[in-house]
């Protein structure tokens, strides 16, 4: 079946530590998105990438970064330098890009990131 | 001031009422207005889309845009313990733009 796998499910990092979430889709989906999602704040955009080898900035991009090498695959690393990166990690990824219809999201289970 | 408005919850009816789940936005421009379904530590599941206004039914649940209002409508009838979850609205300009997000709904469904 097609979809998108976050890995690991929960995650726990000490102070100071980077840490990087894993991100596979096999939809043959272009554009692929990281957000992060805390209680009461609905979903806030960190990285996007439409194609291979270029990706943008999203609202909250301090502390984070990401690689696109492959279409299949978008990884997050949460740097040291997020100051307060314990959150729910959401992975997405969309069909086409330049076309002008409905965006419509497909979503990864997530990952939790603990920061102790 | 937030671009769009959702009221956390949490909404608390009991099985078989009828569910109200609402939004408020402020952007004109919105053209594509969604509606996602997230269950406890998984992530959202697209449930709707409506393309301007009006109204689109898909067995139990009906989406309902009010463009002139700047407001859309997510209803549940019948309601099911398994629709407890949180209930995301999500709308942007369409193509590229941005989905922006509402801040979700939490429903609880008591049997």
């Amino acid at each position: 079946d097609g979809g998108i796998t976050q890995s690991p499910k929960y995650l726990f990092r000490k102070e100071g530590q980077n840490v990087t979430l894993s991100c596979e889709q096999n939809l043959n989906h272009d554009a692929m998105y990281w957000y992060r999602q805390d209680p009461g704040q609905g979903l806030r955009l960190i990285y996007y990438s439409q194609i291979v080898n270029d990706f943008q900035k999203g609202d909250i991009a301090e502390g984070y970064s990401v690689s696109r090498e492959k279409k299949e695959s978008f990884p997050l690393t949460v740097t040291s330098a997020q100051k307060n990166p314990t959150a729910f990690y959401l992975c997405a990824s969309r069909t086409g890009t330049g076309f002008t219809g409905a965006n419509v999201l497909t979503f990864g289970a997530g990952s939790r990131l603990t920061v102790l | 001031q937030k671009e769009v408005e959702q009221d956390p919850g949490p909404l608390s009816v009991p099985e078989g009422a009828i569910v109200s789940l609402n939004c408020t936005y402020s952007n004109s421009a919105f053209q594509y207005f969604m509606w996602y379904r997230q269950y406890s530590r998984k992530g959202p599941e697209l449930l709707m889309y409506t393309y301007s206004s009006g109204n689109k039914e898909d067995g139990r649940f009906t989406a309902q845009v009010d463009k002139s209002s700047k407001y859309i409508s997510l209803f549940i009838r019948d309601s099911q313990p398994s629709d407890s979850a949180t209930y995301l609205c999500a709308m942007s300009r369409g193509g590229n733009y941005q989905l922006i997000w509402g801040a979700g709904t939490k429903l609880i469904i008591k049997p």
